[in-house]
């Protein structure tokens, strides 16, 4: 069974320090990888994905992640965050070659302090 | 192009009342998923409908249903609501064609807030 570990549930940074948000996964084949933004009383915002190729992915917002396979791992960074970017963040992954469905982490609270 | 909308964006039902949510793809989007999100559970997939079928289902009770339409949209019923029901419930939809193609991500609609006293 696939299942993802976010291993922070709440990291307060101040604006303008760069970020990384961690990512593990577990799964016994390969799979898609996703981060998704979440801003208070709205639903989900893709920030970025990984399916295939070169495993430094770079999203929207300034936005990076990269892919390990080795260590199951998928963080998220950024190097200058801002106050907008306090938001809840989420990876997730799903099976290539299976379900369309998306296993969650539990999410990671990014509060960007001025 | 239009989003992911979903309807109501809030609801108030009692226990014991059932409830219907709505969700309209983005035009062309075949799959559709729904999402219930809450403080303690987190993310926990519902189901997914790809022409009107489900494909998938999660680990959700009977009361859980849904359906998918002709032209993509879809709906999910919750009968006999329970406390434990109140949560975000999020639709999702994707252009995901057959099972095992290239993944080409999902977007979210805003959700439904159900609140069940």
């Amino acid at each position: 069974a696939q299942s993802v570990t976010q291993l922070d549930s709440q990291v307060p940074v101040f604006e303008e320090a760069p970020v990384e948000l961690r990512c593990n996964y577990s799964s016994s084949v390969s799979v898609y990888l996703f981060w998704y933004v979440q801003y208070p009383n709205q639903g989900l915002q893709l920030l970025l994905k990984y399916l295939s190729g070169s495993t430094l992915v770079k999203g929207i917002n300034g936005f990076e992640a990269e892919f390990n396979k080795s260590q199951t791992s998928f963080h998220l960074r950024k190097p200058s965050v801002h106050i907008s970017d306090t938001a809840e963040y989420f990876c997730a992954a799903s099976t290539q070659g299976g379900s369309e469905k998306l296993v969650f982490g539990k999410g990671t609270k990014l509060t960007v302090n001025p | 192009k239009a989003g992911v909308t979903q309807t109501p964006r809030y609801l108030i039902k009692t226990r014991g009342q059932q409830v219907t949510l709505s969700c309209s793809p983005i035009s062309g989007h075949r799959s559709v998923s729904w999402y219930q999100q809450t403080p303690g559970q987190g993310l926990q997939f519902l189901f997914e409908y790809f022409s009107e079928t489900q494909r998938n289902k999660g680990n959700f009770p009977g009361r859980f249903s849904g359906r998918q339409f002709s032209n993509s949209r879809s709906e999910m019923n919750v009968s006999t609501l329970e406390l434990g029901d109140s949560a975000l419930y999020l639709c999702a939809s994707s252009l995901a064609r057959d099972r095992g193609r290239a993944n080409y991500g999902y977007t979210f609609g805003s959700g439904t807030r159900l609140t069940v006293v």
